[in-house]
């Protein structure tokens, strides 16, 4: 089956400065990325996804990018703000529509 | 759109005793998920529907975890004999298949804890 492995586990960057996390993935069959931001407490919300047939995507600051070759995806958050702080998690699916399999997760710090 | 919603939000219960939990999806989407989530880790796929059917099962649902969506909206999940390592939060999630991709859309969730 598919994994979903995920680094760094924890990221602490100062205000402004770019985050990255990293991800990689096992099956050949996962066409669909998404990403979900978990604050404390609360529900995981999407923040961004990707498809295979599309190497990047972008959304004000925060992009992802996708090497299916590889099977890497990546996602990238600039300018950060206190209000990224949160676990952010990566997944792999066949389709939007299909059981999710979720990265551990990577707990991001912005320090004002 | 009221989302995703998830009763109750938090259970109590000692070693041995049923529970049960509720999930109402979004109205128009056809397509529910469970998945388990304990401290610290990514949510785990436990199961999902597709209107009444259950389409898959995890290796991590044992026999006594069982789910039902009767009438394709809502659903329950109940786990009969509750022991420790089931302490964990319980996540549902909703989508549809319909015309374009729609992403899963989460509850609050509702966190058991096994005393």
């Amino acid at each position: 089956g598919e994994n979903v492995e995920q680094h760094p586990s924890t990221l602490s960057v100062q205000e402004g400065d770019s985050a990255v996390i990293k991800c990689t993935y096992s099956d050949s069959a996962s066409n669909y990325f998404p990403w979900y931001k978990q604050e404390l407490g609360k529900r995981p919300q999407l923040i961004i996804d990707i498809r295979s047939n599309v190497g990047e995507k972008k959304d004000q600051r925060i992009a992802v990018t996708l090497n299916k070759t590889a099977k890497h995806f990546s996602l990238h958050i600039t300018e950060t703000q206190p209000e990224d702080s949160a676990v952010y998690f990566c997944a792999a699916s066949e389709t939007s529509y299909d059981k999710v399999i979720f990265g551990p997760g990577t707990s991001l710090s912005v320090i004002p | 759109d009221t989302g995703v919603s998830q009763d109750p939000r938090h259970k109590i219960t000692k070693r041995g005793q049923n529970v049960t939990f509720r999930c109402d999806p979004i109205s128009e989407h056809n397509r529910l998920y469970w998945y388990r989530q304990t401290l610290g880790q990514g949510p785990e796929f436990l199961t999902y529907f597709q209107n009444e059917a259950q389409l898959e099962k995890s290796r991590l649902l044992s026999d006594r975890f069982s789910a039902e969506r009767p009438k394709g909206s809502f659903s329950t999940l109940e786990i009969q004999r509750t022991e420790q390592g089931d302490s964990a939060m319980y996540l549902c999630a909703s989508s549809s298949t319909g015309s374009g991709d729609q992403p899963q859309h989460f509850g609050d969730g509702t966190r058991l804890s096994i005393l």
